[in-house]
């Protein structure tokens, strides 16, 4: 199985802040990476598919980049409503696996 | 819009097995992968498998000897069983579609839309 780990755990930031959350996958899988948010109590929402691109509707602040084992998701101006876990997950084989979430919280 | 939604009891007895079933609306089931992912409380997120509407099924390894899914293309649902359950099995279960994504020539599953989510306890 490739295993996933994020950092930080999680981070304290302020509304208006750049945050920038990494992921590193244990075998390389070229840019098959997606990024999804979690709000307390929530289904995950599908963010960022194939490690740069945007999907449909979400805001432009958000952007990912990287390939083969290392990632990055950056929010370029905090927003009150990116308060939430961030999972990445790889899809370049089975079993398909999640990071374990980094949480931003507010400062 | 899809929309997903899981339905099942949310207690489930030791040694028992859990079954849900994931109705899909606002789209046909007859395209796409459709997938299981369960959250234990407070913790992060595992993959349980995906199903298409012919039946091809990906189960995750660690859970295979205990999983088997179904899909019912005239109701537009599909189903996870998972057998002989223990405590470790009290999760969230989130159904959700696995949405085919490209990248230059390449393509790969992404889970794009998700159910809101049921929480399943096993207990006695």
């Amino acid at each position: 199985d490739i295993q996933m780990t994020q950092s930080p755990s999680s981070v304290s930031a302020s509304v208006g802040d750049r945050v920038t959350i990494t992921c590193r996958a244990s075998q390389g899988i070229s840019s098959w990476l997606a990024w999804y948010q979690q709000r307390p109590g929530k289904a995950p929402k599908f963010l960022i598919y194939a490690a740069s691109s945007l999907q449909t509707g979400v805001p432009s602040r958000f952007s990912g980049s990287g390939s083969g084992t290392d990632f990055t998701l950056t929010i370029s101006s905090l927003q009150p409503e990116d308060f939430a876990t961030y999972y990445c997950q790889q899809a370049n084989s089975f079993p398909r696996t999640f990071g374990p979430g980094t949480k931003v919280d507010i400062k | 819009q899809v929309q997903l939604q899981e339905s099942g009891p949310g207690l489930v007895k030791p040694s028992e097995t859990l079954s849900l079933t994931c109705t899909v609306s606002g789209g046909s089931i007859r395209s796409y992968y459709w997938s299981w992912i369960r959250q234990p409380p407070g913790k992060g997120l595992e993959w349980i498998g995906d199903i298409s509407y012919s039946v091809d099924t990906n189960y995750n390894p660690s859970l295979k000897s205990r999983v088997t899914m179904s899909v019912d293309t005239s109701k537009n649902q599909f189903s996870l069983k998972l057998s002989s359950v223990t405590a470790a099995d009290t999760a969230v279960y989130y159904c959700a579609r696995a949405g085919r994504y490209c990248s230059g020539t390449s393509c790969q599953y992404f889970f794009d839309f998700w159910g809101q989510g049921t929480l399943v306890t096993v207990s006695s």
